[in-house]
């Protein structure tokens, strides 16, 4: 079965500064891969997602991730991080075919500081 | 642009009862999906839904647990007599029918306390 790790529970940043959430994830093949985030009281909103080509993909909000097979992640970046980027960030993966369920990492919660 | 939107967006209820959590879909979308999250731990799949009936459904979704789409429009969750356990913020999911690449676009969620 499938399963995705984020390793980083929660995450400081400075305003300004630049954001790396790690996810890594364990399955046979090249799954699909999303990016969600989660702000207080909303629902899943998603950022990116990689199906298949480029590995790296740009999102809504000024997000970014690469998928690095070797590596088996599909790290989330952003170069600047605002104060409204405060959120928790979860990681996905999917396998495609008509169903298409997704499994979830634990979420990341990222803190901005001011 | 279009949304999910899920009623109610709170809900209590005594342990035994029974609870329907409903949710309206995108229009256009055919497969639907519910999904929960237990305070603190991951978003968990619950049970997938496409042409009126379930398409794949997890260990989770055992026989306490039903989904139905009543009209056009409502996907439902109905939970027959809920436990202490069944406490947790629920998701309901819509991905529109073109293709295997379509996304999922979440709702905001309804928690659901029991005691």
């Amino acid at each position: 079965a499938q399963s995705v790790t984020q390793p980083d529970i929660h995450i400081t940043v400075s305003e300004g500064a630049s954001l790396e959430l790690r996810c890594n994830y364990s399955y046979g093949a090249t799954p699909y891969l999303f990016w969600y985030v989660q702000s207080p009281g909303q629902g899943l909103q998603l950022l990116l997602k990689y199906f298949s080509g480029d590995t790296l993909v740009q999102g809504i909000k000024g997000f970014e991730a690469e998928f690095k097979r070797s590596q088996s992640s599909f790290n989330l970046r952003k170069p600047s991080v605002h104060w409204s980027d405060a959120a928790e960030y979860f990681c996905a993966v999917g396998l495609g075919g008509g169903g298409n369920k997704l499994t979830f990492g634990t979420g990341t919660q990222l803190k901005v500081e001011l | 642009e279009p949304e999910v939107t899920q009623t109610p967006s709170h809900q209590v209820t005594q342990m035994g009862q029974e609870v329907i959590l409903r949710c309206v879909p995108i229009s256009n979308h055919l497969y639907f999906y519910w999904y929960r999250q237990i305070l603190g731990q991951k978003v968990e799949f619950l049970v997938s839904f496409y042409n009126n009936e379930i398409s794949e459904k997890s260990e989770i979704f055992d026989d306490q647990f039903s989904v139905e789409r009543p009209d056009g429009s409502n996907f439902t969750l109905k939970i027959r007599s809920t436990k202490l356990e069944d406490s947790a913020m629920y998701f309901c999911a819509s991905r529109g029918g073109t293709g295997k690449y379509e996304t999922q676009y979440f709702g905001p969620g309804t928690r659901l306390l029991v005691l």
